[in-house]
């Protein structure tokens, strides 16, 4: 099955620097690529997702890109501000068999002023 | 309104006990779902369902029974509770896009504290 792993699992940074969340993925037929954010006390909540066909995508100050042929994605979030510390999750999933998302294990993210 | 909603949010009870937790979602959506997130915040998927037809089973204790009456409704019962069944789990429903991406809405959550 797939095996989706993360890093960092913390990241801290002060407010306006940007933050950088890196994802590998083990299934080559994977071909969609979600990130979620947790806020405290909910549940995740879709922030930005790229598709297999895309090398990269953005979306304000949050991007996305994914490198296939090395099985691996990054999150990038400039000029942070406080609401953006959360929990961010990567996941991945492909088209047919339920379409089961896996999602990577998590980075706390907190942005200091 | 709510788009996923699970209940109850917190939920406290003694090993060996049976609870349930309830889910509906008024998106419209065909496929449901059950997560668990341990305390090192792992996001784990449990079961899936789409149109009532269980189509996901992780390896999941069978103390842990997922039933769907319908399409909008996904309910967990969870039998004689263990100290590891101390978690929060998420409900979430999806649709499959045009693009085949595959959007899930979580619910709040459910936090299940087992003494």
């Amino acid at each position: 099955g797939e095996n989706v792993e993360q890093h960092p699992s913390t990241l801290s940074v002060q407010e306006g620097d940007s933050a950088v969340i890196k994802c590998t993925y083990s299934d080559s037929a994977s071909n969609y690529f979600p990130w979620y954010k947790q806020e405290l006390g909910k549940g995740p909540q879709l922030i930005i997702d790229i598709r297999s066909n895309v090398g990269e995508k953005k979306d304000q100050r949050i991007a996305v890109t994914l490198n296939k042929t090395a099985k691996h994605f990054s999150l990038h979030i400039t000029e942070t501000q406080p609401e953006d510390s959360a929990v961010y999750f990567c996941a991945a999933s492909r088209t047919g068999g339920g379409n089961k998302l896996t999602f990577g294990t998590g980075t706390q993210l907190k942005v200091e002023l | 309104d709510t788009a996923v909603s699970q209940t109850p949010k917190y939920l406290v009870t003694q090993m060996g006990n049976d609870k349930s937790i309830k889910c509906e979602q008024n998106l419209g959506h065909d496929t449901m779902y059950w997560y668990k997130q341990d305390s090192k915040k792992f996001l784990k998927i449990m079961f899936s369902y789409n149109n009532k037809e269980l189509i996901i089973n992780e390896t999941v204790p069978n103390r842990f029974s997922p039933k769907s009456p319908d399409k909008a409704h996904l309910n967990l019962h969870i039998n004689s509770l263990e100290l590891g069944d101390s978690a929060v789990y998420f409900c979430a429903s999806s649709q499959i896009m045009g693009s085949g991406a595959n959007v899930l809405t979580f619910g709040a959550g459910s936090r299940l504290t087992v003494l």
